[in-house]
């Protein structure tokens, strides 16, 4: 079956620094997701990505779709203590839009101050 | 944006009997829910999808006898924890989507303990 695959599991970083996370499907998408949890609390949509090589930018985050629709990142510029949450992206396979998604294991940020 | 309600928000049970937890659309109809779960500091992994009027489609692995679920109306799913065990024990959320929008409104999720 399709998976969705995310790294890295963890990450650390001082507050100001960038931080990076990666998705991969192992089947093409049709539009991908990106989420966000903080702890103890439920997923909060981000932003959808549909169209091949997509970037779209939210204030200090930039969301990326690759040209093959089989992956992508999540870029944080300058990170402050508030961006501190699992990240999941969740991608909807083939080419129709069916509200299933299938969910990459999530990054945890953490963000010393 | 649109809400979707889930209760209740943590429930504890005995082993052996079952739990039902109430997923609702509030301003909008949603003819597909889904249900996740999610173990500590895991992802979400679907369990079934719930279609209005319609039995629901479980993933591979999740028994449907075990987690019924029930779609009764185009704003509410109900998900059935029959004959809990402890290791039922999970976070469990449903998402719904509105018709003008592929995004996934999450409910708030259930945080079930069996003992």
């Amino acid at each position: 079956g399709q998976q969705v695959m995310q790294i890295p599991q963890y990450q650390h970083v001082q507050e100001g620094e960038d931080f990076t996370t990666y998705c991969n499907s192992s089947t093409t998408l049709s539009n991908i997701q990106w989420y966000k949890q903080r702890p103890g609390g439920h997923p909060v949509f981000l932003i959808q990505l549909v169209k091949s090589g997509e970037v779209k930018k939210q204030k200090r985050l930039t969301f990326q779709f690759g040209e093959a629709k089989k992956n992508s990142s999540l870029h944080i510029t300058a990170t402050q203590t508030t961006d501190v949450g699992t990240y999941f992206c969740a991608g909807e396979q083939g080419s129709s839009n069916t509200g299933k998604l299938i969910f990459g294991q999530g990054t945890t940020l953490q963000v010393k101050p | 944006g649109a809400v979707v309600s889930q209760h209740p928000s943590r429930v504890i049970c005995k082993s052996g009997t079952s739990v039902k937890i109430e997923c609702r659309s509030l301003d909008f109809q949603a003819t597909t829910m889904f249900w996740y779960r999610q173990f500590p500091k895991q992802s979400l992994m679907l369990m079934a999808t719930s279609n209005e009027g319609s039995k629901a489609t479980y993933e591979q692995g999740v028994e449907k006898d075990k987690f019924l679920i029930n779609h009764a109306s185009l704003t509410l799913s109900t998900l059935t924890v029959t004959s809990a065990h402890p290791e039922d024990s999970s976070f469990y959320i449903c998402s719904a989507g509105a018709h003008s929008s592929t995004e996934a409104f999450f409910g708030q999720g259930t945080r079930l303990t069996v003992v």
